[in-house]
């Protein structure tokens, strides 16, 4: 399944350091997410963008930052993260439908270690 | 709010065992079930999902279904395999509530399957 990927898939990085994450879906969809998955806890919504607007921000730290500039492209910008930040970070796109039943279709993940 | 809560594992079985994962949740609109799974080093896959109550949502052998009156979720199988190990996420959607279009994911279960 090749529908939503993610790049880099690992990435190791400093507390002063700035990078990003990439997340593309060849889907069509009008609608992508941004998820943290840390050990042992539910996966944590941080953000969704809807026609690349952003409708949800999961009162995520301003040390992310996302960006969406068109419908099968979303970042997610990071600067100055803490070691707790270290976790698995899944983009995920959906298609939205009236009847609120929209399956969401998952990337890979990328494996972000802060030191 | 809305909320999901899983069995907690990890849950270990042998090969041909018959594996229920307790599923329940909380909603105050009309929520749509899902279970996702997880395989060591992917991101998430939709197994199966339902959209109303008593519908069953089923997919490799996998079934749940959509019990309204004990808000329940419960995800079977007959037989499973050693490719069944991974980690599986219940997940609702609900449409009638200011969670519209957002999916509340339970904690997951760890499943093993020995052979």
């Amino acid at each position: 399944e090749t529908g939503v990927t993610q790049t880099p898939r690992h990435l190791v990085m400093g507390m002063t350091n700035k990078k990003s994450l990439k997340c593309e879906q060849h889907l069509g969809h009008n609608a992508m997410y941004w998820y943290k998955q840390s050990a042992k806890k539910p996966l944590e919504l941080m953000f969704v963008y809807n026609f690349k607007e952003q409708t949800e921000n999961n009162s995520v730290p301003s040390r992310f930052s996302p960006e969406c500039p068109n419908s099968s492209h979303l970042f997610l910008h990071l600067h100055t993260l803490q070691p707790e930040d270290s976790a698995l970070y899944l983009c995920a796109s959906s298609q939205e439908e009236l009847a609120g039943a929209e399956t969401q279709y998952f990337g890979p993940g990328t494996r972000l270690l802060v030191l | 709010g809305d909320s999901v809560t899983q069995m907690e594992g990890p849950v270990t079985l042998s090969e041909e065992a018959f594996l229920t994962i307790n599923c329940t949740y909380t909603a105050t609109g009309y929520p749509s079930l899902f279970w996702y799974v997880q395989y060591p080093g992917e991101g998430l896959q939709l197994l199966l999902k339902a959209t109303k109550a008593d519908d069953k949502g089923s997919n490799k052998g996998f079934e749940a279904t959509y019990r309204k009156e004990t808000t329940s979720f419960h995800l079977e199988k007959g037989s499973v395999q050693v490719s069944d190990s991974a980690v599986y996420f219940c997940a609702l959607s609900d449409l009638g509530s200011s969670n519209t279009g957002k999916l509340i994911f339970g904690q997951g279960t760890t499943l093993q399957v020995k052979p």
